[in-house]
């Protein structure tokens, strides 16, 4: 197992245009996570899936703002009409849900940065 | 509301001399509290989950533990390997799945 992978790791992108990233969890992880990090932050919860099924999605989440994942497996952000605020690191994360929570792994995430 | 606060925000310290990383929480039924270690550009890297007051864990040089309201990242005689952001993080209240992170220790280690 690879780990969780994230592509592409960077990505510049010009004011208004749309960008979507992908992430591939570990194989057998039924949870599958999407959080935003900004320099000298920690990261900041965006949404969560368990198997195909969006379960909470953060309020701070504008409309431009989804996320998709078909089949249970991997996942896709988008994001609509890029604004200069959304220049962050976007981090996806797995984790095994049997009842208790288990760790989530994080990937090495995708740099946006728009201009 | 969920809240995790880390302390100190930065740390310097010489190879060798122990120290202790502090994150302070609010949360309603703690649930699970985690230890990840972040280095520059990339993702937090998983280091320990504790569930409980009164848990220890160990993993070469870092011990966390784990009181009601708090928890510690003891170092002992680091390295300048050790030189990362470490990251606290909280399961939200109630039935969430989602984390709540403190905004991080980076700790510099010199040789």
């Amino acid at each position: 197992d690879t780990g969780v992978s994230q592509d592409p790791r960077h990505k510049i992108t010009k004011r208004g245009q749309n960008v979507t990233f992908r992430c591939d969890p570990i194989s057998e992880h039924n949870r599958l996570y999407w959080y935003r990090q900004t320099l000298g932050q920690g990261p900041e919860f965006l949404t969560y899936f368990q198997n195909e099924a969006q379960l909470e999605k953060s309020r701070l989440l504008s409309d431009r703002f989804s996320a998709e994942r078909p089949k249970g497996s991997f996942s896709t952000l988008e994001i609509q009409r890029t604004e200069q605020g959304d220049s962050a690191m976007y981090l996806c994360a797995s984790s095994l849900a049997q009842g208790v929570y288990t760790e989530a792994f994080f990937g090495q995430g995708t740099r946006l940065t728009v201009v | 509301e969920d809240q995790v606060t880390q302390s100190p925000e930065a740390l310097r310290l010489q190879e060798g001399e122990s120290s202790s990383l502090n994150c302070s929480y609010t949360v309603s039924g703690l649930r699970g509290l985690f230890w990840y270690r972040q280095d520059p550009g990339k993702g937090p890297e998983f280091l320990f989950t504790l569930y409980s007051a009164g848990e220890e864990k160990e993993k070469e040089r870092l011990k966390a533990t784990l009181t009601k309201k708090e928890s510690f990242l003891h170092i002992t005689a680091p390295k300048p390997e050790d030189s990362a952001t470490y990251l606290c993080a909280v399961l939200g209240s109630g039935n969430t799945g989602k984390l709540i992170f403190g905004q991080g220790t980076t700790l510099q280690v010199k040789p």
